[in-house]
């Protein structure tokens, strides 16, 4: 099946910086990837979706200047967390659909990202 | 609004058993919907889904049944075993768009 990484897996960060998440399609092209927060004990969020060459759409209530999306290559999407704060902190899971496959509607997850800010 | 509600937390189901989780929607609009299992920690892993042409799909030990009328869907499970113990998510979806997920229900699976 399509496998999606996420790097890095876990990362601890000061506050005020900014902390990089990759995500990456190993086996197959991605034109959308998604990313989500899951809070403990909650469910999975959307966060935004990212499309290959274009801006990402933010779902309501997600700051875009806080939370930047890049979607540089069909391989590879990068959320960049500004300025973290403690109530960041987080785990945050990546998806993609390997459309060119002829899998619009099955998402693959990352194995996530912990994020801890201090 | 929760388009998407698993109303049951958690369930505890005995090793051969079967177990049942069940998922509700409100969008009439959904046409795709698929079961995802999730350890702690990690990603969400795909199990099974279903299209809404159909009203049951089935994959060795998982069998997911869909009431449109209802709009209820459920994943069963069995023989249970204890490494199905996780939390699973069920989620639904528009022509391919993103994907709705419930609160999910933990299951455990005991000896």
């Amino acid at each position: 099946g399509a496998v999606v990484s996420q790097h890095p897996s876990r990362v601890i960060c000061k506050s005020g910086t900014s902390v990089k998440i990759e995500c990456r399609s190993l086996d197959f092209q991605a034109t959308t990837m998604f990313w989500y927060r899951q809070f403990p004990k909650q469910s999975l969020m959307l966060m935004a979706t990212s499309n290959e060459g274009s801006k990402a759409t933010y779902e309501q209530g997600v700051e875009k200047d806080k939370f930047l999306i890049n979607h540089a290559s069909l391989t590879l999407s990068t959320l960049t967390v500004t300025s973290a704060h403690p109530e960041d902190s987080s785990f945050y899971i990546c998806s993609a659909s390997n459309v060119a496959g002829g899998d619009t509607d099955t998402q693959y997850f990352g194995p996530g990202t912990r994020l801890t800010v201090l | 609004d929760q388009q998407v509600k698993q109303n049951s937390p958690s369930l505890s189901v005995q090793e051969g058993r079967i177990s049942i989780l069940n998922c509700d929607y409100t969008n009439s609009m959904f046409d795709y919907f698929l079961w995802y299992k999730k350890y702690p920690a990690e990603g969400p892993t795909f199990l099974i889904s279903i299209s809404s042409i159909k009203d049951k799909n089935e994959d060795g030990r998982f069998t997911v049944f869909l009431n449109k009328s209802a709009k209820h869907l459920s994943l069963h499970i069995v023989p249970s075993q204890p490494g199905d113990s996780a939390v699973y998510f069920c989620a639904a979806s528009t022509f391919g768009d993103k994907l709705i997920f419930g609160t999910g229900t933990r299951l455990q699976v005991f000896p």
